[in-house]
């Protein structure tokens, strides 16, 4: 079975705070994705990673960064979390695909709080 | 028009019945699909994908027609278990690589 997990299932921070999410799998999968999930918004793509220490801007990039050192570990970081920043984080891997895509494997999620 | 889309529902269905969900999309490039299933505060899972040909899974059948841009889902003999929100994903392509799009979902709620 495919494991995908997440450091934390919930998360406090305060504003200006830097906080790293992480993510591993064990499936040795190229590809590596993290989404926010928002109630009436669904899943927003904030960046993906195809190759170690490669990355790709999602539809939702500002205020994010991410690290790729390792291929199984795929690092989320707000630099200066805001309170916009509240949501649910979702990682997700996949093997590589060509024109299309195979199925993303998710983690259980971290929700995050910015007070 | 929005790349993947669903009605939100909720659909309220009592067990045993069958129930239909629709999904259009926008890519007519798009050439993965699939149905992904999510029970509240949990993450996403893959329910099934979606094949030009249509495809059968237990109770569960997925139709894809290419020409409409239009998936659908079938849910048979519904159970308690299947209260969720059903996903609709297409792939697209981001910078060059294709990577997944998710419409909101549609909710169903089953009732004894």
């Amino acid at each position: 079975d495919v494991k995908v997990t997440q450091s934390s299932r919930y998360l406090v921070k305060r504003t200006g705070e830097k906080v790293f999410l992480e993510c591993v799998q064990d499936m040795d999968h190229e590809n590596m994705f993290w989404y926010r999930q928002d109630p009436g918004l669904g899943l927003r793509l904030i960046y993906f990673s195809y190759d170690v220490k490669m990355k790709e801007k999602g539809d939702i990039p500002e205020g994010y960064s991410v690290s790729r050192e390792k291929k199984e570990r795929f690092s989320l970081i707000l630099e200066s979390a805001s309170t916009n920043q509240t949501s649910m984080y979702l990682c997700a891997s996949s093997l590589r695909g060509g024109a299309g895509s195979y199925e993303q494997y998710f983690g259980p999620g971290t929700r995050l709080t910015v007070t | 028009r929005k790349e993947v889309e669903q009605d939100p529902g909720p659909f309220n269905v009592p067990e045993g019945a069958t129930v239909a969900f629709n999904c259009t999309y926008s890519n007519s490039a798009s050439q993965s699909f699939f149905w992904y299933r999510q029970d509240c505060r949990k993450e996403p899972k893959l329910l099934m994908s979606v094949y030009s040909s249509g495809n059968e899974d237990g109770r569960f059948t997925a139709q894809l027609n290419r020409a409409s841009q239009y998936i659908s889902l079938l849910i048979r003999d519904s159970k308690l278990s299947d209260s969720a929100t059903y996903l609709c994903v297409v792939n697209g392509r981001n910078s060059g690589y294709s990577t997944l799009t998710f419409g909101k979902g549609t909710m169903l709620l089953v009732s004894p």
